[in-house]
């Protein structure tokens, strides 16, 4: 069973550039979700995909935007990457209609200049 | 809105030793789950240990346990015969069953040291 994996592993960007991190679901997975997680902070959800469809977001505006494709990976894109927008940002995987219980990736540490 | 609070930023506890952490969460539902996870410093998140709230029984993985107070709304994880690996940020996670998302609301964590 393979477990879910994202990359890069770090990134560095500067400020006003655009991002793409990527991540691909564990294996019998249906349901990608991204979260930021802030140094010294819990993980904060940013959206969730199911079907290839965004199925709920959380407090983030519009310049983060995401893909599910159909073997049901995901791209989180940034754009217009602020300096607050540095972050570890985490996948995590789960299959609607069975456990449901969310599987993590190892994240992408982001730094924005 | 549901809200998770994690009061204890840091704890130590000897080798061997037994420690819990504490977890209080606020929701309005009554069917959701309960998550323990850890993450080192490699950064994985790792599930811990998962509460269903419509069980009463606490649940046990191996030397982690829960003391799960519905009516309290308190989650608290034990670590009994702690290990120098289990040094890590734990984080107490909440998902609820009603809004169509399963989104999880996380608390801010608690650093475990683990004294040898």
């Amino acid at each position: 069973e393979t477990g879910v994996t994202q990359s890069p592993t770090h990134l560095i960007k500067t400020r006003g550039q655009q991002v793409t991190l990527r991540c691909s679901s564990q294996s019998g997975h249906n349901t990608v979700s991204w979260y930021q997680q802030a140094l010294g902070q819990g993980p904060q959800f940013i959206f969730q995909y199911y079907r290839e469809e965004e199925n709920g977001r959380g407090n983030f505006p519009p310049r983060f935007s995401g893909l599910q494709f159909p073997n049901y990976s995901s791209e989180l894109n940034v754009n217009a990457l602020e300096l607050d927008d540095s972050a570890l940002y985490l996948c995590a995987s789960s299959f609607v209609g069975g456990e449901e219980t969310q599987y993590f990736g190892p994240g992408t540490r982001l730094l924005v200049l | 809105a549901q809200t998770v609070t994690q009061s204890q930023p840091e704890m130590s506890v000897q080798e061997a030793e037994t420690v819990t952490l504490s977890c209080t969460y606020d929701t309005s539902e009554s069917d959701y789950y309960l998550f323990w996870y850890k993450q080192p410093p490699s950064r994985q998140m790792i599930l811990v240990i998962r509460q269903e709230a419509y069980k009463q029984q606490n649940a046990t993985e191996n030397r982690f346990s829960v003391n799960f107070q519905k009516a309290a709304k308190s989650f608290s994880l034990k670590i009994s015969d702690s290990q120098l690996g289990d040094a890590a940020m734990y984080f107490c996670a909440y998902r609820g069953t009603t809004s169509g998302t399963y989104k999880y609301i996380f608390g801010t964590g608690t650093r475990l040291k683990v004294l040898a």
